[in-house]
């Protein structure tokens, strides 16, 4: 358990669905991140969120929308996506204090698009 | 952030200690070194950081050479279930973004 829980743990979708992933920390902490991880390759930075606003953006396919309510939640909406943006995907969250900014992570959300 | 390089995999033997090097050649003096662990189909999990001091907890030893150009983390004792991807990351506590790259798998062998 580390504090951070992401819903669903597994979703299927079709091209034309429209979908959302949650994601919910626990730590008190006031940035929050996506990351996407496909086969094989190295995890991907997708966004983050400091203070509830967006302050990183890493060039992601509109498709993918990002949403920070409040500092505790984030949201992935998911739409019209294509067969590679299967993947599992990771939300983090962290607290910059002095001597550190470590980021801890969620078990993800395998996505599986059809 | 600077640039990490690890090897792309290691074995080590059950009850014996892992090794896992890591090169930070450009390191800046207010980066940290950070590492992380993902087990497969698992998020990554933190395991120890440091500036330029050796570090332990109850995971690992992380020792950082003097130039801080490199640095080692240490399983003292493996287990099977330390069999993951092990992640070097270099970057400031102010910053952002944690960018990771392809890790060294460690395989502990019974």
């Amino acid at each position: 358990e580390t504090g951070v829980t992401q819903t669903p743990r597994h979703l299927v979708m079709g091209m034309t669905n429209k979908k959302s992933l949650k994601c919910e920390q626990h730590l008190g902490h006031n940035a929050m991140y996506w990351y996407k991880q496909s086969a094989k390759k190295p995890l991907e930075l997708m966004f983050v969120y400091s203070l509830e606003e967006r302050v990183e953006n890493n060039s992601v396919p509109s498709r993918f929308s990002p949403e920070c309510p409040n500092s505790s939640h984030l949201f992935l909406h998911l739409h019209t996506l294509q067969p590679e943006d299967s993947a599992l995907y990771l939300c983090a969250s962290s607290q910059v204090v002095l001597g550190g900014n470590t980021i801890y992570f969620g078990e993800g959300s395998w996505l599986t698009v059809v | 952030d600077a640039k990490t390089t690890q090897p792309t995999s290691m074995d080590c033997a059950e009850g014996r200690a892992a090794n896992l090097p890591c090169n930070h050649s450009t390191i800046s003096g207010n980066e940290y070194v950070y590492w992380y662990r993902q087990i497969h189909s698992q998020g990554p999990q933190y395991i120890i950081h440091g500036l330029k001091n050796n570090e332990t907890n109850e995971m690992a030893s992380l020792i950082i050479t003097e130039d801080r150009k490199s640095s080692t983390l240490i399983l003292p004792h493996a287990t099977l279930r330390d069999t993951a991807v092990y992640y070097c990351i270099v970057r400031t506590h102010t910053g952002n973004q944690f960018y990771f790259g392809t890790g060294t798998s460690l395989t502990v062998i019974p």
